[in-house]
């Protein structure tokens, strides 16, 4: 079955310096979505990325999809303490599958 | 506000009991999901439906059931089947089967 898996698991930064996380399947994507997740809430809706080579910015957040659309990041700009949380990628395969895979997560802690 | 509305937000069981867990959305939302989130495990898909009355496995459906009588209502049941049910469960809804997944407040379900 589809997998997505994520990198790295955990990451600590200052605050100030930036933050990557790297999103690979292991089939093509129809499209990709990010959502971060606070500690103790739900996950909440980024962005969804869908043409291949695809960049999205939302204030200090850069997200892109992969030209083989297999691969997805998002970057943060000088990091705050209001971007501790955990990141997720989700895709979907299409050709017929409804099921979004989620990846593990990267944990981000932002040191004051 | 619209949203999705999951209860109780802790519930304690002892093992051998069946187990519902409520998940109600006014989002007008077609399609409804059940994830469950272990630490360092991401979220997995439980069960997925698109439609009234229509209702798909996912990758965990074992010891578990869902029904969908209502397009606001989504349960699932815990069953005494599920090895391991000590988990947060979270329902989502979406408008579409490929749309961004909103999130209900989970449920933290303890079995002893």
């Amino acid at each position: 079955g589809q997998q997505v898996m994520q990198i790295p698991q955990y990451q600590h930064v200052q605050e100030g310096e930036d933050f990557t996380t790297y999103c690979n399947s292991s089939t093509t994507l129809s499209n990709i979505q990010w959502y971060k997740q606070r500690p103790g809430g739900h996950p909440v809706f980024l962005i969804q990325l869908v043409k291949s080579g695809e960049v999205k910015k939302q204030k200090r957040l850069t997200f892109q999809f992969g030209e083989a659309k297999k691969n997805s990041s998002l970057h943060i700009t000088a990091t705050q303490t209001t971007d501790v949380g955990t990141y997720f990628c989700a895709g979907y395969s299409g050709a017929g599958s409804y099921q979004l895979t989620f990846g593990k997560g990267t944990k981000l802690s932002v040191i004051p | 506000d619209g949203g999705i509305t999951q209860s109780p937000k802790y519930l304690f069981r002892k093992e051998g009991q069946n187990v519902t867990l409520s998940c109600e959305q006014n989002l007008n939302h077609d399609a409804m999901y059940w994830y469950r989130q272990d630490p360092g495990q991401g979220l997995r898909l439980i069960y997925y439906s698109q439609i009234v009355n229509d209702f798909q496995k996912g990758d965990i459906a074992e010891g578990y059931s869902v029904s969908r009588e209502k397009k606001e209502s989504f349960p699932l049941t815990v069953t005494s089947a599920q090895k391991n049910p000590t988990a947060f469960y979270l329902c989502a809804s979406s408008a579409g089967v490929v749309s961004p997944l909103h999130f209900g407040n989970g449920t933290r379900l303890t079995v002893t």
